[in-house]
């Protein structure tokens, strides 16, 4: 199997304060995985491709800076969202795509609440 | 490029009737196609994927999808619905020569008793 592993699957925090969702591909090694963001009753947006050992790709509108990315192994990507404010507060998932196959396979999703 | 169109943003059905989700795809060859399910506050499953082998492709929890290429579809049926299927349903295209995917606007399918 694939399996890829999120967490936490929910947090409050308090606006000002800085938040790490942490993604992981249990079963097999994933040089790329990806952040969405979700917002309720919508499609994903991607926010970002990680790339492990290197950079992130950020997608336009999304500031590097307040969305922190760093792949530093080939099984763990973590997103820090920075100086939360409440409209960060949204559904926010990872997924990662294993060698050879098409398709991704996603975490659970976090549930950010700031307030 | 790659897109996908899901028709319906809303499906409702009853239970044990069949259910039809209907995906449209743009794309410039035969593509992969996958359709992915997501219950409340939860991660995307995957249910089923069309690679360009056969053009029936059967998945996980009874449902099954048909790729036609004269029509450019990939809908989604289940012969009887299950209130468990009750979710939102992405039809997902692979996006070429980049690693991302292209998701649908997604289809939220309601089970009535």
């Amino acid at each position: 199997g694939a399996v890829v592993s999120q967490h936490p699957s929910r947090v409050i925090c308090k606006s000002g304060t800085s938040v790490k969702i942490e993604c992981r591909s249990l079963d097999f090694q994933a040089t790329t995985m990806f952040w969405y963001r979700q917002f309720p009753k919508q499609s994903l947006m991607l926010m970002a491709t990680s790339n492990e050992g290197s950079k992130a790709t950020y997608e336009q509108g999304v500031e590097k800076d307040k969305f922190l990315i760093n792949h530093a192994s080939l099984t763990l990507s973590t997103l820090t969202v920075t100086s939360a404010h409440p409209e960060d507060s949204s559904f926010y998932i990872c997924s990662a795509r294993k060698t050879g196959l098409a398709e991704a396979f996603f975490g659970q999703g976090t549930r950010l609440t700031v307030v | 490029a790659q897109s996908v169109t899901q028709l319906d943003s809303h499906v409702s059905v009853s239970e044990g009737t069949p259910v039809l989700l209907r995906c449209n795809y743009s794309s410039s060859y035969s593509p992969s196609l996958f359709w992915y399910v997501q219950h409340p506050n939860k991660g995307l499953q995957l249910l089923l994927k069309y690679t360009s082998a056969a053009t029936l492709v059967k998945g996980i929890n009874g449902f099954e999808a048909e790729f036609k290429k004269s029509e450019t579809s990939f809908h989604l049926t289940k012969p009887s619905a299950h209130m468990s299927d009750a979710a939102e349903y992405f039809c997902v295209v692979p996006g070429g020569a980049t690693n991302k995917l292209i998701f649908g606007t997604g289809t939220l399918l309601a089970v009535q008793p």
